[in-house]
């Protein structure tokens, strides 16, 4: 039981904007949504979190719906060095779903 | 350099022959975690410790063992291993005390077993 619902694959063109959805339903007032990519098979990096305000930092930002059952990754330009499999967590128990493979066309 | 280090990354071995994974991280972390991760079922996990002398089962923690006698270890012990933990192994830590927090990941050992 993943908690968090990704589609299992997404296309984007290279220099427009990655935006990556993700359910969590279920989620309580106090768990944040952590986002983390895996590059082939490197292990996987953290790339933001959030818990009810929309945030950025210098890789992507968040956007958190208002009753927080879902939230976007947005990647503002995605480039080839983007193409990875991204992953949505809740932070009650750090599980790993399948993720969003993401595939940045040239 | 801030990081999580695994050893062996690349392992050969026969079945029934015991190993260890070791993990050690450098960031004085309390949380520390093992995943495995197999084509079509992403990255499970495998045991966690929220500190010292504390480990917990994960989602897949049959045939494996953990320690954590000191903060900065945390090795994954295969008993007898089977070919059926063949398979690309990750260690995290993180340094909040609960399951929460920044994540740092190793950066893997492929582990086969015939």
């Amino acid at each position: 039981d993943a908690k968090t619902t990704q589609p299992p694959s997404m296309d984007c063109a290279e220099g427009r904007a990655a935006n990556l959805p993700c359910n969590h339903s279920t989620i309580s007032g106090n768990e944040y949504v952590y986002w983390y990519r895996q590059i082939h098979s490197q292990g996987p990096q953290y790339i933001i979190h959030g818990l009810k305000n929309n945030e950025t930092n210098e890789m992507a930002s968040l956007i958190i719906t208002e009753d927080r059952k879902s939230s976007t990754l947005i990647l503002p330009h995605a480039t080839l060095r983007d193409t990875a499999v991204y992953y949505c967590l809740r932070d009650d128990k750090i599980i790993f779903g399948k993720g969003t493979r993401l595939h940045i066309l040239p | 350099e801030a990081q999580v280090t695994q050893n062996p990354r690349y392992l050969i071995t026969v079945t029934g022959k015991k190993l260890t994974v070791t993990c050690s991280q450098n960031m004085n972390h309390e949380y520390m975690s093992w995943y495995r991760q197999d084509p079509g079922l992403g990255l499970r996990q495998i045991y966690y410790s929220m500190n010292v002398e504390v480990t917990d089962k994960g989602d897949v923690p049959e045939g494996y063992k953990v320690s954590r006698k000191e903060k900065r270890n945390f090795p994954l012990i295969l008993e007898s291993p089977s070919p059926n933990q063949t398979s690309l192994y990750f260690c995290a830590s993180s340094l909040a005390r609960w399951n929460t927090g920044e994540l740092f990941f190793g950066e893997g050992s492929r582990l086969t077993v015939l």
